[in-house]
C-alpha cells in the first residue's frame, strides 16, 4: 500500500526558479493538504482541498499556488522561489475535511533555495 | 488564541523506563485531539484520535488519555524502536476544521 506519494524527495533551486511538487494518494480520500515543516515552527498549513475541484488557503499561502488535478493528485507550485521557502514540504490526505478522521502523510520533499 | 503546547521538548529514557508526554491545549470547543509519531526523514504517522474528556486509547506500549485541558501519551516499558518525535494536534470548533499542531516531543530510548 503506497498511501501518499510525494515527488521529488529532494530538490535544490536557485532564487527565482519555479518548480512543482507532486502528490498522489491511493486511499480514495476526498481531502488533501500541503504543509511545510520548519525547526521551531511546527507544521503549518499552506493550502488544502476539501474535495475534488475546490482549494482554499491555509495559514501560510503567500508565494504558493496549488492545483487539485483529480481526486488522487494535488500539486504545489512555487512560481518564483525565495530562500524563505527552504523547508520540508508534506502532503497529506484524509477521507473528508473533518475532525473525525485522521490525516495521512507522505514522506516529504526536502527543498533548498539558494 | 487557540494553541497547543507539548512538554518536554526532549526526553531520554532507558529501555524499560516508563514515562509520559504531555500535550496541553487551549481551543474553543475541542472537536478532536490527534497523536502522531514522526521518524527522522519521514512524514507523521497517525497513532490515535481522542474526542472527549475521559477517553483512552491504547496501542502496544502506548496509551493516550484526554482531559479538558491536556492529553498524555503514556509509554510503558519503552524499547529503542519507540525513539521518535511525537506530535500532538487539535481540531477546534473555531478553526474551520484545520489542525493546530504542537512542536513535538523528541523521545530517545537507550538500549
Amino acid at each position: 500500500n503506497a498511501g501518499v506519494t510525494q515527488t521529488p524527495k529532494f530538490q535544490v533551486l536557485k532564487t527565482g526558479q519555479s518548480m512543482t511538487l507532486q502528490c498522489a494518494q491511493d486511499m480514495n480520500h476526498n481531502s488533501m493538504y500541503w504543509y511545510r515543516q520548519d525547526p521551531g515552527m511546527g507544521l503549518r498549513l499552506i493550502y488544502y482541498s476539501a474535495s475534488e475541484g475546490t482549494t482554499d488557503k491555509g495559514e501560510v499561502p503567500n508565494g504558493y499556488n496549488v492545483s487539485r488535478l483529480n481526486k488522487r493528485e494535488f500539486s504545489l507550485r512555487l512560481e518564483s522561489a525565495a530562500p524563505s521557502q527552504t523547508s520540508v514540504y508534506f502532503c497529506a490526505s484524509s477521507e473528508w475535511l473533518t475532525e473525525r478522521g485522521p490525516q495521512h502523510f507522505g514522506d516529504g520533499t526536502r527543498l533548498s533555495i539558494l | 488564541e487557540d494553541q497547543v503546547t507539548q512538554s518536554p521538548e526532549a526526553l531520554r529514557l532507558q529501555e524499560g523506563e516508563s514515562s509520559s508526554l504531555n500535550c496541553s491545549y487551549t481551543v474553543s470547543g475541542l472537536r478532536g485531539l490527534f497523536w502522531y509519531r514522526q521518524d527522522p526523514g519521514k512524514g507523521p504517522e497517525f497513532l490515535f484520535t481522542l474526542y472527549s474528556a475521559g477517553e483512552e486509547k491504547e496501542k502496544e506500549r502506548l496509551k493516550a488519555t484526554l482531559t479538558k485541558k491536556e492529553s498524555f501519551l503514556h509509554i510503558t516499558a519503552p524499547k529503542p524502536e519507540d525513539s521518535a518525535t511525537y506530535l500532538c494536534a487539535v481540531h477546534g470548533a473555531g478553526n474551520n476544521r484545520k489542525l493546530i499542531w504542537g512542536l513535538g516531543t523528541s523521545l530517545g530510548v537507550n538500549p
